[in-house]
């Protein structure tokens, strides 16, 4: 049974500033990876893909990947409070059928 | 893109009545379909994986016989919760994959039953 980990927080940031989210994922062998956010009492909204080792860019977001450690992170730049959500990190099992979520981590980024 | 809408957002019925969800891809072809529920500050929770034209997989615990599951269409999925009971109130949420080679999952806004 694969596991992914994250801190549930929450994790406290000023406006402006770097939020930095962390996921540990049990299975050396998985090959995708995802972070959704969910706003209190909404549905998850995907919000980064990550398939490749190292770090990639969607505007203020960037995943970053790293294998052989078994983590992946999401770092948000320039944080609003509108980012105030759960942020979920997502593995698929094996097939790629069902995903395996972390418990989520809550941010907070006040103004 | 890969928009997936639920109807009804929101519905409140009596106790030992059936409720009934539907879960639609609007803009792409969902091979498979996952049907969640959350409660009140909990996590998500899969309750069963559907395949186009295929009986649903329920994950251990969930009642197929109560939570009826209908993938009848690479765009439709529903949801029927039968005789439902305040137990049952709670916020159910479907995503559908099939869009991409990684199969990432894309949510419905969510369905919020309340049971009386």
């Amino acid at each position: 049974q694969k596991e992914v980990e994250q801190n549930s927080g929450p994790l406290s940031v000023p406006e402006g500033a770097i939020a930095s989210l962390n996921c540990t994922y049990s299975d050396r062998g998985s090959q995708s990876f995802f972070w959704y956010r969910q706003y209190s009492g909404k549905s998850p909204e995907l919000i980064m893909s990550i398939y490749s080792n190292g770090d990639k860019e969607d505007g203020r977001f960037t995943a970053q990947l790293n294998k052989a450690s078994q983590y992946v992170s999401l770092l948000i730049r320039d944080s609003q409070p509108s980012d105030s959500a759960t942020y979920l990190c997502a593995v698929p099992n094996t097939g790629f059928q069902k995903l395996v979520f972390g418990t989520g981590t809550r941010l907070l980024v006040s103004p | 893109g890969a928009v997936v809408s639920q109807h009804p957002s929101r519905v409140i019925c009596k106790s030992g009545t059936s409720v009934k969800i539907e879960c639609r891809s609007l803009d792409f072809q969902a091979t498979t379909m996952f049907w969640y529920r959350q409660f009140p500050k909990q996590s998500l929770m899969l309750m069963a994986t559907s395949n186009e034209g295929s009986k649903a997989t329920y994950e251990q615990g969930v009642e197929k016989d109560k939570f009826l599951i209908n993938h009848a269409s690479l765009t439709l999925s529903t949801l029927t919760v039968t005789s439902a009971h305040p137990e049952d109130s709670s916020f159910y949420i479907c995503s559908a994959s099939g869009r991409r080679a990684y199969n990432e999952q894309f949510f419905g806004p969510g369905t919020r039953l309340t049971v009386l």
